[in-house]
């Protein structure tokens, strides 16, 4: 089944610990990308890739950082995770971004 | 930060009513995509639309492209309880690669 998979799901953690959020698709697309969704500010890209090796900054890239190594994988680390890091975030992939964005189930943080 | 406005943020309306949500920038876009959300899972898209003055029909949901591709509707007729949910605009920019989304229109249909 073509998916996108992240994890952990859900995380509950507190200042300053270093986290990572895994994401992986096994669709062979070029293009991935982060984004974070809090309320009245809907979704806003954070990292995204063109490819491997690629990485770019969205509108929000600070205090993440992303890796792109292999095509399948985009982990998303949070070096010194603060309380307004706190969000819903999700993880996408497509062929490219002119194309449909197919989105993982989310990971729901909380930094206390 | 190039913006996509929305327009409106909540819509509450009857079973059998119409509507129409509005995606504005001020920027031309290289391809705009319409998403629907379900709370806690990831947007899905439903059209994409690529040519300025583009018409697209999906059931009972009617999507358009303005001529200058500056921005973006869609109409649903006839609206359903099934079709509650966060309707997102979003696309790509001309400039570059960067996705954006707009703030999104929550609808909920009464049955």
């Amino acid at each position: 089944e073509a998916q996108v998979t992240q994890n952990p799901r859900y995380l509950i953690t507190v200042t300053g610990k270093k986290l990572t959020v895994t994401c992986s698709q096994n669709m062979n697309h070029e293009y991935m990308s982060w984004y974070r969704q809090d309320p009245g500010l809907g979704l806003r890209q954070i990292y995204y890739s063109m490819n491997v090796e690629v990485t770019d900054k969205g509108d929000v890239p600070e205090g993440y950082k992303v890796s792109r190594k292999e095509k399948r994988n985009f982990p998303l680390i949070l070096e010194s995770p603060s309380p307004n890091q706190t969000s819903l975030y999700f993880c996408a992939s497509s062929p490219n971004p002119l194309h449909e964005q197919f989105f993982g189930p989310g990971t729901r943080l909380t930094v206390l | 930060t190039q913006l996509l406005e929305q327009s409106p943020q909540f819509l509450s309306i009857q079973e059998g009513e119409n509507l129409t949500v509005y995606c504005n920038s001020s920027s031309v876009f290289s391809s705009l995509q319409w998403y629907r959300q379900e709370p806690g899972e990831g947007p899905v898209l439903l059209v994409t639309v690529v040519t300025g003055g583009e018409v697209k029909k999906l059931k009972r949901l009617t999507f358009q492209f303005g001529d200058a591709r500056k921005d973006s509707s869609l109409h649903i007729t006839a609206a359903q309880p099934g079709d509650t949910g966060l309707y997102l605009c979003a696309g790509v920019f001309r400039t570059g690669n960067q996705f954006y989304f707009g703030t999104g229109t929550s609808l909920t249909v009464i049955p």
